[in-house]
């Protein structure tokens, strides 16, 4: 079936670590995104890519990076830089700019 | 400014109807959206409306988009205890993010 795959569920993070989460879609789109949830609000815009080898910050994306040499691919590090990292992180892919997004299942982060 | 308002909460009985609404303020939104999340999910695209347009229809949803008045409306007929989720307002002002609202949470008692 196609769809987008984020890894893993549930990840933690101590104090001055980096961490990478996955996201992976085999659905051919070639635009994908993060958005990150915190509680009671509504999704935020981190990274986003239109294109391989190609991407764009979003509103909030210090203490975030992004890498996109895959088309399938678009793994989101968060780095030591980002103080408040607990939250939910929801990955994206769209057929292209202005067209529906369809989201992944999240990964859930946490500070030990 | 990009800004998306939603009421933060609704409770229906089963079998009546639901109304989510939500106001915006970026007109240049080609498509608006309503999306679904079920705790502990990820987001489910529901359903999306061209912004020429005023009414879609897709089976148990009705949305209606006033686009005078910035105002968009999702109508869930017979409502059923499987509806019970957050519902999220989405527009997209420049094609490349959405800028939601904080999330309706629907509550559907038996």
């Amino acid at each position: 079936d196609g769809g987008i795959t984020q890894s893993p569920k549930y990840l933690f993070r101590k104090e001055g670590q980096n961490v990478t989460l996955s996201c992976e879609q085999n659905l051919n789109h070639d635009a994908m995104y993060w958005y990150r949830q915190d509680p009671g609000q509504g999704l935020r815009l981190i990274y986003y890519s239109q294109i391989v080898n190609d991407f764009q910050k979003g509103d909030i994306a210090e203490g975030y990076s992004v890498s996109r040499e895959k088309k399938e691919s678009f793994p989101l590090t968060v780095t030591s830089a980002q103080k408040n990292p607990t939250a939910f992180y929801l990955c994206a892919s769209s057929t292209g700019r202005d067209q529906p997004q369809h989201f992944g299942d999240g990964t859930r982060l946490s500070i030990l | 400014g990009e800004d998306v308002e939603q009421s933060l909460f609704l409770s229906v009985r089963e079998g009546d109807s639901s109304v989510i609404n939500c106001t915006y303020t970026d007109s240049s939104s080609t498509y608006l959206y309503w999306y679904k999340q079920e705790p502990g999910a990820g987001l489910q695209l529901l359903t999306y409306i061209f912004s020429n347009m005023d009414m879609k229809q897709d089976q148990r949803l009705t949305v209606l988009l006033n686009k005078k008045d910035k105002h968009l409306s999702l109508r869930i007929a017979d409502t059923q205890t499987g509806d019970s989720a957050i519902y999220f307002c989405a527009e997209s002002p420049n094609g490349n993010k959405l800028v939601f609202g904080a999330g309706t949470i629907l509550r559907v008692k038996s």
